[in-house]
Formats: structure tokens, C-alpha cells, sequence
């Protein structure tokens, strides 16, 4: 099972919006709507920020949203905060109860 | 409040064991299907391994497909993780994490550290 394809890094200024994409094949992203994201501060567990796609667990804020089509889902980071500094991974339900991470995406808030 | 500890971790030599372990509670654990992923140094995370609530459904990872097991201990909360034959590129950080809804992975422990090197 290949790893699901984000860009290496990604980048804004405080208050603007990034876009972190993650595409997969009809196997895992396209096949299923269950792509959750994750967000990960250096050195910390990850901590699940999107799941369903574009579902939001309770106490994550809504500056945090989830998209799909086809084979790429996306994940947009709105009024970027200092905070909001991190690695990005998704994740998708990949058959015979299996899961498949993406390549991760380092956020820079400049 | 949700609360997932692992433990076991350490310097193993190559084609060694080791057991982890991984304390839950702040929720009902026979009702949730558990899994374990890991982290290389500087690296992504990898799914590694996924033991359904009935305690026998599992499902593994092609990397670590037969020489790593997963069972749990309702008893205690506890899930472990059995490695055999580690090699080099096992060294990571091993997380437990509690599936969510769709197949999420909606809590996770801290890790712990497994280093296979001679």
C-alpha cells in the first residue's frame, strides 16, 4: 500500500488561508469517504482534526475544513494562526480494514 | 477524558522481540477496535496494525505482516503489541491510537520509542 501524495511543505501569512492536498488512487481516497486529517506540533502525538471527509470532532475550530473529489481530498486552514504551525498528515480507509497515511505537509505560518 | 499509555519501548538488536504495551482508559475499551501506528525519525506515520473490539480480527500492515502480532487484555484496558524479527527500518515511534468514527483515529498515546541497532 503506497502512501498517499501531500506536498512537502506549505506556507502563509497570519490570517490567510493554505490549502494541503492529498491524492490517492480509487483504491483508498477515491473509493471511500473516510479521509480524516491530522495535525502534529513537533516533538507531540498527532491530534485528529477532520474526519468523514469533512467533519470537524468537538473543540476544533471551524478555520479547519475537509474537502474530496475523486481520487484528492483537501484540507483548508482558514485565518492562519501562529498555532496553527505543524505537520499535516491525511489518512484514508484503504480495503480489508487498512489504513493508508499521506507524506505529510509542513506548515509554515511566516 | 480519554487516556492512552504506551510503554515497553527501547534498544533491541536486529532479528530480537519486544512487546509494547498500551494502557487505556476514560472509555469503554471492549467497545472500540484499537490500532498502532508508527514513526520513523523524521519521517511520516505509517499505519501498522489493528486489532477489532471482538479481539481477534486483525489486520497488519504488509511491512510487519507476519512478524508482528496484535492482541489485548479486556481485563486490564491494555493493548500490546508483539514484534518479532525487527529489523533497522522498525525503529520509529509506536503510537496506540483508539479508532473514531469512519475510520478515524480519534486519541492517541504519546509513543514510545523502539531503536533496533547492534
Amino acid at each position: 500500500q503506497s502512501a498517499l501524495t501531500q506536498p512537502p511543505s506549505a506556507s502563509g501569512s497570519p490570517g490567510q488561508s493554505v490549502t494541503i492536498s492529498c491524492t490517492g488512487t480509487s483504491s483508498d481516497v477515491g473509493g471511500y469517504n473516510f479521509v480524516s486529517w491530522y495535525q502534529q506540533h513537533p516533538g507531540k502525538a498527532p491530534q485528529l482534526i477532520i474526519y468523514d471527509v469533512n467533519k470537524r470532532p468537538s473543540g476544533v475550530p471551524d478555520r479547519f475544513s475537509g474537502s474530496k473529489s475523486g481520487n484528492t481530498a483537501s484540507l483548508t486552514v482558514s485565518g492562519l494562526q501562529v498555532d496553527d504551525e505543524a505537520d499535516y498528515y491525511c489518512a484514508s480507509h484503504a480495503g480489508n480494514n487498512k489504513r493508508v497515511f499521506g507524506t505529510g505537509t509542513m506548515v509554515t505560518v511566516l | 477524558e480519554v487516556h492512552l499509555l504506551e510503554s515497553g519501548g527501547g534498544l533491541v538488536q536486529p532479528g530480537g522481540s519486544l512487546r509494547l504495551s498500551c494502557a487505556a482508559s476514560g472509555f469503554t475499551f471492549r467497545d472500540f477496535a484499537m490500532c498502532w501506528v508508527r514513526q520513523a525519525p523524521g519521517k511520516g506515520l505509517e499505519w501498522v496494525s489493528r486489532l477489532e473490539n471482538d479481539g481477534r480480527t486483525t489486520n497488519h500492515a504488509d511491512s510487519v505482516k507476519g512478524r508482528f502480532t496484535v492482541s489485548r487484555d479486556e481485563s486490564k484496558n491494555t493493548l500490546f503489541l508483539h514484534m518479532n524479527s525487527l529489523r533497522d527500518d522498525d525503529t520509529a515511534i509506536y503510537y496506540c491510537a483508539k479508532d473514531g468514527a469512519a475510520w478515524s483515529l480519534d486519541n492517541w498515546g504519546p509513543g514510545t520509542l523502539v531503536t533496533v541497532s547492534s
